[in-house]
């Protein structure tokens, strides 16, 4: 059964600084891995979806990388804001149909 | 870009009713939809996969018979949670993915029902 652990749980950090979230799985046999935001009461926003056979991907500020080998993935956000306080969670796709795991979760807050 | 509405976004009703909510994919045909819970600073856990023209499959330990799934078409699935009682107050939220798209396209989510039982 794939396992998906976020660290840290939370992080609080000043604007500006570029920082770092973790995400590892149990199982590495997967079709791809995804990043999303979750703003309170609110749904989901796909930030980066990575495929199995890619070590990357990058959108504006932000980079994920993969490394399936080892189970890991990274998101990096530069140059933080206020405004990209939220949760951020980490799925991985274990099945061609689409079924995602989850980890829990880490709560961002950047505080001006 | 791709939308999936979900409606309603918040119930509130009494012991014993039952809800019916919404995922709608807007935009692009979803052969597959999926149905998750999450609990109050908890992650999300998957409760269904819901598949057009066929009955849906459930994940360990949900009731198929209070979690009632129909994908009647490419862009609607519905949950119904029957007979609702305080502890199935909850967030639930639908994904949707693009049909034939495999795993190469994002899954998009709806916004979400906060669904209280009072």
């Amino acid at each position: 059964k794939q396992e998906v652990t976020q660290i840290p749980a939370a992080l609080s950090v000043p604007e500006g600084e570029n920082l770092v979230l973790n995400c590892s799985f149990t199982d590495s046999a997967i079709y791809n891995l995804q990043w999303f935001r979750q703003d309170p009461g609110k749904g989901l926003t796909s930030l980066l979806l990575i495929q199995s056979s890619q070590r990357e991907q990058t959108s504006g500020r932000l980079n994920a990388s993969l490394d399936k080998s080892s189970g890991r993935s990274t998101l990096y956000i530069a140059a933080s804001q206020p405004g990209d306080s939220a949760t951020y969670l980490c799925a991985v796709g274990g099945t061609s149909y689409g079924k995602l795991t989850f980890g829990q979760g880490t709560i961002l807050t950047v505080h001006p | 870009g791709a939308v999936v509405s979900q409606h309603p976004s918040w119930v509130i009703c009494k012991s014993g009713t039952s809800v019916k909510i919404e995922c709608r994919s807007l935009d692009f045909q979803a052969t597959t939809m999926f149905w998750y819970r999450q609990f109050p600073k908890q992650s999300l856990m998957l409760m269904a996969t819901s598949n057009e023209g066929s009955k849906a499959t459930y994940e360990q330990g949900v009731e198929k018979d209070k979690f009632l799934i129909n994908h009647a078409s490419l862009t609607l699935s519905t949950l119904t949670v029957t007979s609702a009682h305080p502890e199935d107050s909850s967030f639930y939220i639908c994904s949707a993915k693009h049909t034939g798209q495999g795993t190469r396209q994002p899954q998009h989510f709806g916004d979400g029902t906060r669904l209280s039982i009072l």
